[in-house]
């Protein structure tokens, strides 16, 4: 079993609709978790952060992170075509700045 | 605005050639990395390099070596290219900061024929 796994997709959704991605995870000393997206063709780039457990919302996005489950999510809310790419988690354990990444999730919101 | 480049977009060697991957940050990082990238596998760690002339290797090192001669450069070499090191290769820093936010470059996709 991988430490982190992630469903790869794709995930494909009308525009406008909410949007759920999840990760779960097996280590219990993560600590940070993060989301980044990647378009095609370019780097991942960080999205989302999240210290420890609860939410964090930034504009159509919330991040939840539930460590009693190992489970973490993030939410896009009024999906547009803009935001399809694929879509990694990524945590570690404090003290260590080596994060362990998901596979991605491919998602493609059509018009 | 925080930059992370690599040398090459695109890239195809032949097999046995040695291939030098470079990356250059300009966040005055300490903590620099190199990852490929495969369908349905994911971000693999190459190696990564916490220190000027420092390495350590990652989870698949197998194939690769690295140099890291200054804060700002960090190099990945194949020695000698096989087919099965095609992918698409990501360079990434980060600084000693709590968060571990990794800044990435745009990648080298690479062809070995």
């Amino acid at each position: 079993q991988k430490e982190v796994e992630q469903d790869p997709g794709p995930l494909s959704v009308p525009e406008g609709a909410i949007v759920s991605l999840n990760c779960t995870y097996s280590n219990s000393a993560f600590q940070y978790f993060m989301w980044y997206r990647q378009y095609s063709r370019k780097g991942p780039e960080l999205l989302m952060y999240t210290y420890s457990s609860g939410n964090k919302e930034d504009g159509r996005f919330t991040a939840q992170v539930d460590k009693s489950s190992k489970y973490i999510s993030l939410f896009i809310r009024d999906s547009q075509p803009s935001d399809s790419a694929t879509y990694l988690c990524a945590m570690s354990p404090g003290g260590s700045y080596i994060p362990t990444f998901g596979r991605g999730t491919s998602l493609i919101v059509h018009p | 605005d925080v930059k992370v480049t690599q040398s090459s977009r695109y890239l195809v060697k032949r097999t046995g050639e040695k291939v030098f991957l470079e990356c250059v940050q300009d966040m005055d990082h300490e903590n620099m990395f190199w990852y490929r990238q495969d369908p349905g596998l994911g971000l693999r760690l190459i190696y990564f390099s916490y220190d000027v002339k420092m390495k350590e290797k990652g989870d698949i090192p197998e194939g690769y070596s690295v140099s890291r001669e200054k804060k700002e450069r960090f190099s990945l070499i194949l020695e000698s290219a096989s087919t099965n090191q095609t992918s698409m290769y990501l360079c990434a820093s980060t600084d000693r900061g709590p968060n571990n936010e990794q800044f990435f470059g745009p990648g080298t996709r690479l062809t070995v024929l």
